[in-house]
């Protein structure tokens, strides 16, 4: 059983860029979450997406995009990069919507550094 | 908005001991509680949860309380091992609902 994966692990960019993560969700699961963990503080939820379409979104702004393909893989798109959106990107796989949150498995995530 | 709170940064036991790892929460409308555990390097992994409808869960070694009254949930881990050593969140949701939140983590050192 293949577990979550997330490319790259570390990303290095500069402010007003763009950026794209990526995320293989683990074998049978459907549904992917995406979180920024900032240095210090708890996971926070951007959004999900199930079957190919969001489904709910945190409190983040509309630069904070997703896509979700046929294969379930999943990808995180932040345009015009700030300083504070450097953090630690985790993507997270489940086998249903709105899962309880033990059936979240995580990925080891994508260190990003905004310069 | 930090819903979930883990006020103390970091807890150092020694091996054998317990070690009791606490979270409080503001939101009385949510009815799941979970723990996840992170070691460096890799993503959180879920330990342990607990429904609003019960006080006590147990799993082996873990045990979470949950005080709805107090909005006070604790994790016991008994004994405590240097392999337990690691970052210890504490989440909580709306069942069903796809927004769960964190609290900031307590490191937790276990010494031999």
């Amino acid at each position: 059983e293949t577990g979550v994966t997330q490319s790259p692990t570390h990303l290095i960019k500069t402010r007003g860029q763009q950026v794209t993560l990526r995320c293989s969700s683990q074998s049978g699961h459907n549904t992917v979450s995406w979180y920024q963990q900032a240095l210090g503080q708890g996971p926070q939820f951007i959004f999900q997406y199930y079957r190919e379409e969001e489904n709910g979104r945190g409190n983040f702004p509309p630069r904070f995009s997703g896509l979700q393909f046929p294969n379930y893989s999943s990808e995180l798109n932040v345009n015009a990069l700030e300083l504070d959106d450097s953090a630690l990107y985790l993507c997270a796989s489940s086998s249903r919507q709105g899962a309880g949150g033990e059936k979240l498995f995580f990925g080891s995530g994508t260190q990003l550094s905004v310069l | 908005d930090q819903q979930v709170k883990q006020n103390s940064p970091s807890l150092s036991v020694q091996e054998g001991r317990i070690s009791i790892l606490n979270c409080d929460y503001t939101n009385s409308m949510f009815d799941y509680f979970l723990w996840y555990k992170k070691y460096p390097a890799e993503g959180p992994t879920f330990l342990i949860s607990i429904s609003s409808i019960k006080d006590k869960n147990e799993d082996g070694r873990f045990t979470v309380f949950l005080n709805k009254s107090a909005k006070h949930l604790s994790l016991h881990i008994v004994p405590s091992q240097p392999g337990d050593s690691a970052v210890y969140f504490c989440a909580a949701i709306l069942y069903n609902n796809n927004d769960m939140r964190f609290g900031a983590g307590t490191r937790l050192t276990v010494k031999p």
